[in-house]
């Protein structure tokens, strides 16, 4: 079964300074890998999305991520953290059996002046 | 492109009536809508698949005949939950999806409030 853990419930930067939120995932399948942003009391907006095209995939506003099989990892990064950046957000994988989104339980992006 | 609505935005009802929620594909046609339900600080559940023209999916532990959806056109579902009560207080959130990818285009989300 395809799962994805994002490490850190929480993480702090200052803005100008890079980002990264750590995702790891489990999968016996080549996987679909997705990473979405959550503003407060707002839906989901795709950030970007792995489908084994390229290993670093670049998303909207400035963030990316890279595919690493041999460490089974899809974390997300950003140079410079911006205030609007703050946030919640979502790795996801996709089940291979069904399509459906599996959710990592959500990292909370601080960004501090 | 890939726009969702979700209408309303925020509902407030009194204990035992029902809501409806309405989800819109804006500028696509949707082969499979999806609903989710989401508490405070926590990640999204799946409550139901449905695809158009047929009965929906529910995940287990959904009441289908508390969380009634409707799938009647490629581009609107609807959530009716019925003789709401407080603990059905929440934010509801669609997606929409095609057959040609497994990308999920997520609605704005409905803030639920049952007094």
């Amino acid at each position: 079964a395809q799962s994805v853990t994002q490490l850190d419930s929480h993480v702090s930067v200052s803005e100008g300074t890079p980002v990264l939120l750590r995702c790891n995932y489990s999968s016996s399948y080549s996987p679909s890998l997705f990473w979405y942003v959550q503003h407060p009391n707002k839906g989901l907006q795709l950030l970007l999305k792995y489908t084994s095209a390229a290993t670093l995939v670049k998303g909207i506003n400035g963030f990316e991520a890279e595919f690493k099989k041999s460490e089974t990892s899809f974390h997300l990064t950003k140079p410079s953290a911006h205030m609007s950046d703050a946030a919640e957000y979502f790795c996801v994988v996709t089940d291979y059996n069904t399509d459906k989104l599996i959710f990592g339980t959500g990292t909370r992006l601080q960004v501090f002046p | 492109g890939a726009v969702v609505s979700q209408h309303p935005s925020r509902v407030i009802c009194k204990s035992g009536t029902s809501v409806k929620i309405e989800c819109r594909s804006l500028d696509f046609q949707a082969t499979t809508m999806f609903w989710y339900r989401q508490f405070p600080k926590q990640s999204l559940m799946l409550m139901a698949t449905s695809n158009e023209g047929s009965k929906a999916t529910y995940e287990q532990g959904v009441e289908k005949d508390k969380f009634l959806i409707n799938h009647a056109s490629l581009t609107l579902s609807t959530l009716t939950v019925t003789s709401a009560h407080p603990e059905d207080s929440s934010f509801y959130i669609c997606s929409a999806g095609t057959d040609a990818t497994d990308t999920q285009y997520f609605g704005p989300g409905t803030r639920l409030t049952v007094l």
